[in-house]
Parts: C-alpha cells; structure tokens; sequence
C-alpha cells in the first residue's frame, strides 16, 4: 500500500528536550514536505526536500533541521523544543514535476500531535 | 496578506443542501489549484484539482477558478454527512525553485447534518 508514514502519532515532551519525528514515504517521490498546523493558520511549510541531499527552508523553518539520506526518509529534528513548537506536524510527499499538477499531487502522514511543555 | 484566504467557518448545512467552500489568492504566479479534504485525527487526502485556466467535476464536487477576480470556488451537491470534514485550498506550480510546493489557505470545516 502506497503510504507516507509518521512515527510517533503522540508526542509530549519538555522544553529543551531534543526531539526527532520520523518520516517515510514508499513510493519513490522525490519531493517531500513538513508543515505543521495550528487552528487559525491552516498548513504552513517547515522544510521541504527536491532530493537526496537537497533541503531548504519553507514558510516557518525557525527551530527546526531536517536531513534528507535517503530518497524515502525525511526525519524532522527539534534541537530545543520550545512551547511555541507545541502543534500538529504532517509529513507530506509528492513525484515533484514542475507545471504538471498530477506530479505534484501530494500524499500526507497521519500526522503527529506535539506538545512541548 | 496571505496569499490564500480561506473563510475558516464553520460551516453547518443539512443534508441534501449544495455547499459552496470559496478561497482567494494574490498571486498570479502559479499554474493549479487543488482541493483536500481533512477528517479528524487524520491527514488531508487531495479531492481534487484543476488548472488555472478551467473548471473540472468529479461526482457531486464542482471546482471553479474565475481567475479575473482571483477567486476559487469548491462545490459539494447533494452534501452528505460523510462530507463532515475541514476542506483546504491549495495553489501551486509558481515555478523556478517554487515548483512542487503548495501554498494552503486555513481550511473551511464543514458539517453536513442529517
């Protein structure tokens, strides 16, 4: 089953604790995303990937690093979580494929609810 | 001001009514639109999408672009309980090192009661 996959679901830690969320995508796309999303502000971009070692920032990419080792894995680490950091993150990923929109449809996690304390 | 506005709602019809979800945008550089929809406790799964240049229907769900006043349009017919969701525009393909990523509106949620 084509999926994009989020560990873990839950999460509650305390401030300053550093944190990784895992992600990983089984059907070969090249493109991959985080966002997180708080009530009012709808999904906002963290970090996205166009490849094996290409990342960069998207909309909100303070306090957050990512890696990107391999094409199907896209962990998003917190060095120091902050109580701001506390919201819904969703991994997302897509074929990547400039104007065309079936290429860049893109496939979401279940997402992981986060609460920095 | 963003560069997708969405009505965040909420939103309560009955069921059989016809819903209409609308959003807004301010930038003219981009190619497509797409449309998901979010149940909760789970992620957003795509409904559908279109390009910047038309209309497109699938079943009960009608999107719209009228592009002269920058406004996109989803419409639900027949609206079911099942159709209890938050619903999220999406625009995209803006180009150069854009390509690939959408930019989201706030989600409009919809309940649908029997």
């Amino acid at each position: 089953e084509a999926q994009v996959t989020q560990n873990p679901r839950y999460l509650i830690t305390v401030t300053g604790k550093k944190l990784t969320v895992t992600c990983s995508q089984n059907m070969n796309h090249e493109y991959m995303s985080w966002y997180r999303q708080d009530p009012g502000l709808g999904l906002r971009q963290i970090y996205y990937s166009m490849n094996v070692e290409v990342t960069d920032k998207g909309d909100v990419p303070e306090g957050y690093k990512v890696s990107r080792k391999e094409k199907r894995n896209f962990p998003l680490i917190l060095e120091s979580p902050s109580p701001n950091q506390t919201s819904l993150y969703f991994c997302a990923s897509s074929l990547g494929g400039g104007g065309n929109a079936a290429k860049n449809i893109q496939y979401f996690g279940a997402g992981t609810r986060l609460s920095v304390l | 001001q963003k560069e997708v506005e969405q009505d965040p709602g909420p939103l309560s019809v009955p069921e059989g009514a016809i819903v209409s979800l609308n959003c807004t945008y301010s930038n003219s550089a981009f190619q497509y639109f797409m449309w998901y929809r979010q149940y909760s406790r789970k992620g957003p799964e795509l409904l559908m999408y279109t390009y910047s240049s038309g209309n497109k229907e699938d079943g009960r769900f009608t999107a719209q672009v009228d592009k002269s006043s920058k406004y996109i349009s989803l419409f639900i017919r027949d609206s079911q309980p099942s159709d209890s969701a938050t619903y999220l525009c999406a625009k995209g393909g803006a180009g150069g090192t854009s390509y690939g990523k959408l930019t989201f509106g706030q989600g409009t949620i919809l309940t649908v009661h029997p």
